[in-house]
């Protein structure tokens, strides 16, 4: 069955950096479109970026264009999120997401268990 | 951006009963949409997709209309783990794809 393993939360101080990971099993990742999703305690699904299927397309949410960057081994079967200059606002547990094909622009149907990502100092 | 608005916020429904869920996007998005719903501690889970299409395995109350910018949930016999938050999401071509803001459906 599809499976979404993330790794890689931790609490960090302000304008430190972070990297997520995604680990997929389960299906053919190389085939899919793959996003990340956060959401702040308390608060509600904020859609963070997407990369697709062979990695050349990427886009992001304008909050975190120019910090956070989408990566992804298809090798590895592993999708990143790379995080600089953390803020604040940037507290969120994040998931990991899946589209159902290779479009970019599509609903997501699995969903990785999240983890939590604490900025404060 | 284009910015989906969900109402409302919270929703009163007893048991057995049915719950209609809105959710209105600032410009047409076709039939580009999503509902998922969260339980709470666990990830969101898609219900449907393309405006009305059930995904894998949601029970066949759970039902979606709607095209362009306006859209409606319908849970027709609320069971007592329906009792969460949804939101609706758009994929309309270019992203970011936003998320409503969720309707909380509580027991009333």
């Amino acid at each position: 069955q599809v499976q979404l393993v993330q790794s890689g939360g931790d609490m960090v101080q302000p304008g430190r950096s972070l990297r997520l990971s995604c680990v997929a099993s389960g299906f053919t990742f190389s085939r899919y479109a793959m996003h990340w999703v956060r959401q702040a305690p308390g608060k509600g699904l904020e859609w963070v970026a997407v990369i697709s299927y062979e990695g050349t397309i990427r886009y992001y949410e304008d909050s975190v264009k120019g910090r956070f960057i989408i990566s992804r081994d298809n090798s590895k079967n592993t999708m990143y999120l790379q995080m600089n200059s953390l803020k604040g606002e940037d507290t969120a547990v994040y998931y990991c997401a899946r589209g159902p094909g290779i479009a970019v622009a599509d609903a997501l149907d699995n969903w990785g268990q999240g983890t939590l990502v604490i900025v404060s100092s | 951006e284009i910015v989906m608005t969900q109402s409302p916020a919270t929703l009163s429904v007893s048991p057995g009963e049915r719950a209609t869920l809105s959710c209105r996007a600032s410009q047409s998005i076709d039939s580009n949409l999503a509902w998922y719903q969260q339980k709470p501690g666990q990830a969101p889970r898609l219900l449907i997709y393309a405006a009305s299409t059930r995904a894998t395995d949601i029970p066949a109350r759970f039902s979606g209309t709607g095209s362009g910018t306006d859209f409606t949930l319908t849970i027709s016999s609320l069971q007592s783990e329906d009792f969460v938050v949804y939101y609706c999401q758009h994929y309309n071509t270019l992203p970011p794809y936003t998320f409503g803001q969720g309707t909380k459906v509580e027991i009333k």
